[in-house]
């Protein structure tokens, strides 16, 4: 059964102080995967698409990069508007579903 | 604008009666999927399409119906809601796993409640 585990549940930060969250997936072969920012009572919304070991994407103050165990989510000089949970989600191969981890709880304190 | 709407965004209802909670998406996404989002279970898929009358169930499809009559329509149906049923919903879409970009869109979320 595919499986995402995100560490830490929920992550308090002084702004500028930078840090990582964690995603370790088990797959039956990775087709994707995702991180989402969700604001309270929104939907989560689209930051990054990771397919193969080794790869990186920024945006911002957000860089995400995949292994083959786990997804890390590198927060630089984070700032308050960056405070929302962090989801990760993987993708089987041929599957035609999502699933999700239980997120991360950002907080950046001013 | 592209986006998934959602509707409504908050409902309160008794046990045992109907409901259709409405998602469009003006994308032209081929993909369109359920989930429901619940304090320690995460985000948990109920139904999902894959193209106009192509539907299957996901991980918690019980206790709900879903139709895809039209590509950008895929409204959610409770036949006969219970409490356990009081939960966050979000609809997605997207242009479907098979290659290319395959981020989903989610809608602003429907806050059910069931007394």
């Amino acid at each position: 059964e595919d499986q995402v585990t995100q560490s830490p549940e929920a992550l308090r930060l002084q702004e500028g102080e930078s840090s990582s969250l964690n995603c370790s997936y088990t797959v039956s072969g990775l087709r994707g995967l995702f991180w989402y920012r969700q604001d309270p009572g929104k939907g989560p919304e689209f930051l990054f698409t990771l397919y193969s070991a080794g790869e990186e994407k920024e945006k911002e103050r957000l860089k995400a990069t995949l292994t083959k165990k786990e997804s890390f989510l590198h927060i630089t000089a984070p700032k308050p508007e960056d405070s929302a949970t962090y989801l990760c989600a993987v993708q089987a191969r041929g599957a035609q579903k999502l699933v999700f981890g239980q997120g991360t709880r950002l907080t950046i304190n001013p | 604008e592209a986006q998934v709407t959602q509707n409504p965004r908050y409902l309160i209802t008794v046990t045992g009666k109907k409901l259709t909670v409405t998602c469009s998406q003006n994308m032209n996404h081929e993909y369109m999927s359920w989930y429901r989002q619940d304090p320690g279970l995460g985000l948990r898929q109920i139904y999902y399409s894959m193209n106009v009358e192509v539907t299957d169930k996901g991980d918690v499809p019980e206790g709900y119906k879903v139709s895809r009559k039209e590509k950008r329509n895929f409204p959610l149906i409770l036949e006969s809601p219970s409490p356990n049923q009081t939960s966050l919903y979000f609809c997605a879409s997207s242009f479907g796993f098979r290659g290319g970009n395959t981020e989903a869109f989610f809608g602003q979320g429907t806050r059910l409640t069931v007394v």
